[in-house]
């Protein structure tokens, strides 16, 4: 099981630009979790999934985010325009109702200039 | 809202001494408190976990007890090691696999060689 597969590690992108995040649940997991961690604010969770449906996005900060899990095996999370504010490391995760706790993926680190 | 709050921010302990934890949550409809270990550049990872019809768990070092009347739960590490070195952070919610967890702000802990 390779577990949770978050692309790109890193990203480096200048104010204004579209940045796109992509995460792979771990096979069988039905929930999709996505988080932001900064020193601030630590752990918050952004928006998560069940069976492909959006549960819960009260904790998406703006329009300017939005996410999508358009099968089982993938979802995006997209923020367009990207701020300097928007720096921090952003973290999937994914969990089955068979399963205690989620698997988090390595995350991206993502940093606007 | 939901809140969980998480002390000490911060921990240093001599190698071999134990290490505690604590955490107070807020919604009494919690039921499952999930503690997990986030190492330097890594996504954080599920290390022990307890269910509200429980008051203690122990798996080898590690322990973590809850009081569901006071609504707090704690971890305890014994025979602390230098690999104990991480961010711990504890979280609550109201259930195991596919539901929304509250985390806690985090604390640093380092054991000292």
């Amino acid at each position: 099981d390779a577990g949770v597969i978050q692309s790109p590690r890193h990203e480096v992108t200048e104010m204004g630009q579209e940045v796109t995040l992509r995460c792979k649940p771990i096979s069988g997991h039905n929930s999709l979790f996505w988080y932001r961690q900064t020193m601030m604010r630590g752990l918050e969770l952004l928006i998560y999934f069940n069976n492909n449906v959006p549960i819960d996005d009260s904790g998406m900060p703006e329009d300017r985010f939005s996410a999508k899990m358009p099968n089982a095996s993938f979802s995006t999370l997209k923020i367009q325009p990207s701020e300097p504010r928007d720096s921090a490391v952003y973290f999937c995760a994914s969990s089955s109702d068979y399963n205690y706790g989620y698997t988090f993926g390595s995350g991206t680190r993502l940093t606007v200039v | 809202g939901e809140n969980v709050e998480q002390h000490p921010s911060t921990l240093s302990v001599q190698e071999g001494d134990s290490a505690v934890i604590k955490c107070t949550y807020s919604d009494s409809a919690s039921n499952y408190f999930p503690w997990y270990k986030q190492e330097l550049g890594k996504g954080p990872q599920l290390i022990i976990d307890i269910r509200s019809n429980v008051g203690e768990k122990k798996d080898q070092r590690i322990a973590v007890t809850l009081n569901k009347t006071a609504k707090h739960f704690s971890l305890h590490i014994t025979e602390t090691q230098p690999e104990d070195s991480a961010v711990y952070f504890c979280a609550a919610s109201r259930g195991s696999g596919t539901y929304k967890y509250i985390f806690g702000t985090g604390t640093r802990l380092k054991v000292l060689a």
